[in-house]
């Protein structure tokens, strides 16, 4: 069984640019997540979706967008980017809880994100 | 708001040495996940609790989770160099529609030969 793969895997961007990340869940998997990890703010929650449809929306201003679509690929875009955006964002997909019971995160290996 | 603090944050501790990692939160939750990340890859699920009094055993780690106390524990036995990595715990909302994980402040295990 395939893994959740995220591309790229690395990027480089200046800021005020755009970047669109991109997230293909494990196999049957409906639900997408997305999280920003960095240093001092450590690991934080975007949103999550599920069924094309953002169920869950973190804390962060209106620059960061997420959509998923009807095969349950997910992908985030960050507007007017800011030095403070550089991160890891990672991407997770998890079993319809009424089925698994729990909400088990599959992380993918990461989009690391760098503004100049 | 839920928040999620693990103590300590760094541990560095010598092989053959048990410790225990301490996950303490603030809202009712009968949910805890453990995640294991080594440097530079993603995170790794090790552990799903839930319900009180939840124990989980994988080799040299024991996690154990009571809901009264919002305490979660990692237990280390006879740390071994393959374990050095950092740890996290998560906790959810037992609500359905709520899928979002409140991770902690991660702790850094450095295992010393």
């Amino acid at each position: 069984k395939a893994g959740v793969t995220q591309t790229p895997r690395y990027l480089i961007k200046t800021r005020g640019q755009q970047v669109t990340l991109s997230c293909s869940p494990i196999s049957g998997h409906r639900s997408v997540s997305w999280y920003q990890q960095t240093p001092g703010q450590g690991l934080q929650f975007l949103f999550e979706y599920f069924s094309e449809t953002q169920r869950n929306k973190g804390n962060f201003p209106g620059r960061f967008s997420g959509r998923q679509f009807s095969n349950s690929r997910s992908e985030m875009n960050v507007s007017t980017l800011e030095l403070g955006d550089s991160a890891l964002y990672l991407c997770a997909s998890s079993d319809d809880r009424a089925t698994a019971g729990a909400n088990v995160l599959t992380f993918g290996a990461g989009s690391r994100l760098t503004v100049l | 708001e839920l928040k999620v603090e693990q103590n300590p944050l760094f541990l560095s501790m010598q092989e053959g040495k048990n410790y225990t990692i301490y996950c303490n939160y603030s809202t009712t939750s009968d949910r805890l996940y453990w995640y294991r990340q080594d440097p530079g890859k993603s995170l790794e699920s090790l552990f799903v609790l839930l319900s009180n009094g939840a124990v989980k055993q994988e080799g040299r780690l024991m996690a154990s989770l009571d809901t009264k106390a919002r305490l979660s524990t990692l237990h280390i036995t006879a740390a071994v160099h393959d374990l050095s990595a950092t740890y996290f715990c998560a906790v959810d909302m037992a609500n359905f529609g709520n899928e979002k994980l409140t991770f902690g402040t991660g702790t850094r295990l450095t295992i010393i030969p």
